[in-house]
């Protein structure tokens, strides 16, 4: 168990439909992380909060976003939902002391996503 | 160009025996970070090693080290005396510069152990 909660763990929703995904992050942890798994496009990493702000943002699409509250906590909306949005989801928490070093990312059980 | 580069879509390993898993990177920062992940059919990411660029000695975790090659642009993973749990898909990561902690994943390496 790697400290990091995700829920639901699994969503089954309708094309042009709108979900959120919720995550906690490990005590203590400030930067959360989004990345989602599909079969076609491997893991690609979608943004990165630390402490409630934006801090790197990869290939997440303008139907989607995220945010990190005061508790620390993120959730990751998707909208207007395509087919192609069918993916595990993952969240990742690290305690980001400074950016770069080991800072390893301590990943969730994910949240699997089906679109209809 | 693809940042990470995994050519060994699967493997087959006889139980107990040593195995390598191939890793190649492309960056033309000097600072950076690799890793290796391991996912079981669980679907969790599990973190097993990190190798800093300018770490001097190869990275060592338990059973796992890192093969570094910086010249070469190669972070292989060797798990010595494999076991059946060790059967998942394996990722290995990169963290480039230090100005963010993005990591891009390569496509993996789906390890079977053999009994």
């Amino acid at each position: 168990d790697s400290g990091v909660t995700q829920t639901p763990k699994h969503l089954i929703t309708a094309t042009g439909q709108r979900v959120t995904l919720r995550c906690s992050p490990r005590s203590g942890d400030l930067s959360v992380y989004w990345y989602q798994q599909s079969l076609d496009q491997g893991l690609q990493f979608l943004i990165q909060y630390y402490n409630g702000e934006e801090r790197a943002k990869g290939n997440i699409l303008e139907r989607f976003s995220a945010q990190q509250f005061p508790d620390l906590h993120s959730e990751l909306n998707l909208s207007s939902l395509e087919l192609g949005d069918s993916a595990l989801y993952f969240c990742a928490s690290s305690s980001r002391i400074q950016a770069g070093g080991r800072n390893e990312q301590f990943f969730g059980p994910g949240t699997r996503l089906t679109v209809l | 160009a693809q940042k990470i580069t995994q050519t060994q879509p699967g493997m087959f390993v006889q139980e107990k025996e040593a195995v390598t898993l191939d890793c190649t990177y492309d960056t033309s920062d000097q600072s950076y970070g690799l890793f290796w992940y391991k996912q079981p059919s669980s679907g969790e990411m599990i973190f097993l090693i990190y190798q800093g660029s300018y770490d001097e000695q190869n990275a060592t975790e338990g059973r796992y080290s890192l093969n570094f090659q910086k010249a070469r642009k190669s972070a292989n993973l060797v798990i010595s005396a494999s076991q059946l749990g060790d059967s998942a898909m394996y990722f290995c990561a990169m963290r480039e510069g230090n100005r963010d902690d993005k990591i891009i994943f390569g496509k993996g390496t789906r390890l079977h152990i053999l009994p």
